[in-house]
């Protein structure tokens, strides 16, 4: 089992680019998350979806969007990004509401 | 509201000393309390959970933890230090109707040879 996966694993976008981040896994987790990590602020959670189909606000959802049009996937979009959204962002998956499995994390670069 | 507070961003020990790394947390239900474990340029790994019955929860790699609810705390431990456990440390409490995690702001371990 590869787990979960994440591409890229590294990006630099200029201020007003788009770009999807694209998280998969292979465990048949129902449940999906999108983190931000920023340096002193431990784990953000931007959008989640708790089965194919369905996505929820986390606590920093402004500037992303997310489709989780099959069960595997979980895709996160920046429409415009700004130098804000300069942060490691990280893909999990669960099949309890609890215990996480987490990608390797994209590094994103706003300039 | 659930909060998490992690007593020190960064921590220092001797290989060989007892790693002492603290948490609290604020929950109004029944918590699940967790440890993860963060190395270098990887993303979080599951190092011990408490979800109901024993309060001290052993974990990977000889880390332990004792949830105490009346101190409303999920301290860390591990008796002997080791170089590799040098990492970052984030405590995590989801509530049991709940999906979502809330995590601590972490705490870095070094060891020091």
């Amino acid at each position: 089992n590869a787990g979960v996966t994440q591409t890229p694993k590294f990006r630099v976008l200029k201020t007003g680019q788009s770009m999807t981040l694209l998280c998969a896994q292979d465990m048949n987790h129902e449940y999906m998350y999108w983190y931000r990590q920023d340096p002193g602020m431990g784990l953000r959670l931007i959008h989640y979806s708790v089965g194919e189909g369905t996505t929820a606000k986390g606590e920093v959802p402004d500037g992303y969007n997310v489709s989780r049009l099959k069960k595997q996937n979980f895709l996160l979009g920046l429409e415009s990004a700004a130098p804000s959204q300069t942060s490691v962002y990280f893909c999990a998956s669960s099949y309890e509401r609890a215990v996480q499995y987490f990608g390797p994390g994209t590094r994103l670069t706003v300039t | 509201a659930q909060s998490v507070t992690q007593l020190g961003s960064h921590v220092s020990v001797s290989e060989g000393a007892l790693v002492l790394l603290r948490c609290n947390y604020s929950s109004s239900v029944p918590p699940y309390l967790f440890w993860y474990v963060q190395y270098p340029n990887q993303g979080l790994q599951l190092l011990l959970k408490y979800t109901t019955g024993a309060t001290l929860v052993k974990g990977i790699n000889g880390f332990e933890a004792e949830f105490k609810k009346s101190e409303t705390s999920f301290h860390l431990t591990k008796p002997s230090a080791h170089m590799s456990d040098a990492a970052e440390y984030f405590c995590a409490v989801t509530h049991t109707g709940g999906f979502k995690t809330i995590f601590g702001a972490g705490t870095r371990l070094f060891v020091k040879a």
